[in-house]
């Protein structure tokens, strides 16, 4: 079981705007910064923002990441088929170390 | 950039050990925090384990601080991962995955993982 708590799935419409939830607690994301990553079918994953929200160069400003208190959100407007993808939320936990949310599937209906 | 080449599949029995390679290039390992993250098939990402470059320890997760040992090259900038008494729910893709302090340590940039099969 995560220490870090995803919804299982989401989904959207292409050019909706969607929003990703990681839900911890005062040990790892109200203490440390939230990273975000994105998985496709098959390859490594690709980090999406990092330091709460950051973008890494390259990656689409239609990525964003925000924070409050215990819980981290990540939102992607103008959904596009290539979003289709797998999301995991992390951050460090000061009693664990690195933890990973369970992942979102984001499906673009 | 950062690239990171990891070494190729594996397969052991149960009780074996399996060590994993992870090659970095365009910078030095000593600029590098190297951690291990396993995925097992149809599963989310576990952490395993990692250099704390700031810190110049290394940190385990708990359910592998008996098992794992990871070393470093650094005449050769490889990173390696070696996990003992292996079960067969240890068949999982292993990735090295690496970040910089500019970054907050986050991990950018990824091998391309390693599949290892546990099967007697």
């Amino acid at each position: 079981q995560s220490m870090l708590t995803q919804p299982p799935s989401a989904s959207g419409a292409p050019g909706q705007r969607v929003s990703i939830s990681c839900s911890g607690s005062s040990s790892n994301i109200a203490s440390n910064t939230v990273n975000w990553y994105q998985q496709l079918p098959g390859t490594a994953p690709k980090l999406l923002i990092y330091s709460d929200t950051q973008r890494p160069s390259g990656v689409s400003d239609r990525f964003s990441g925000s924070k409050s208190g215990t819980s981290a959100s990540l939102a992607i407007s103008g959904l596009q088929s290539a979003d289709e993808s797998d999301y995991y939320c992390a951050t460090w936990d000061d009693n664990l170390g690195w933890v990973f949310g369970g992942g979102t599937r984001l499906t673009v209906l | 950039q950062v690239q990171v080449v990891q070494s190729g599949a594996e397969v052991r029995k149960p009780g074996a050990s399996v060590k994993v390679s992870c090659k970095v290039s365009g910078y030095t390992l000593t600029y590098l925090s190297i951690h291990w993250v396993r995925q097992v098939p149809g599963k989310g990402l576990e952490w395993m384990g990692g250099f704390d470059r700031e810190d110049g320890e290394k940190v385990f997760a708990q359910n592998f601080l008996a098992r794992l040992t990871m070393t470093e090259d650094t005449l050769t900038d490889t990173a390696y991962m070696e996990l003992s008494s292996l079960r067969s729910g240890d068949s999982a893709m292993y990735y090295c995955a690496t970040g910089l302090y500019s970054s907050g340590w986050a991990f950018a940039f990824w091998g391309q993982g390693t599949l290892v099969t546990v099967s007697s």
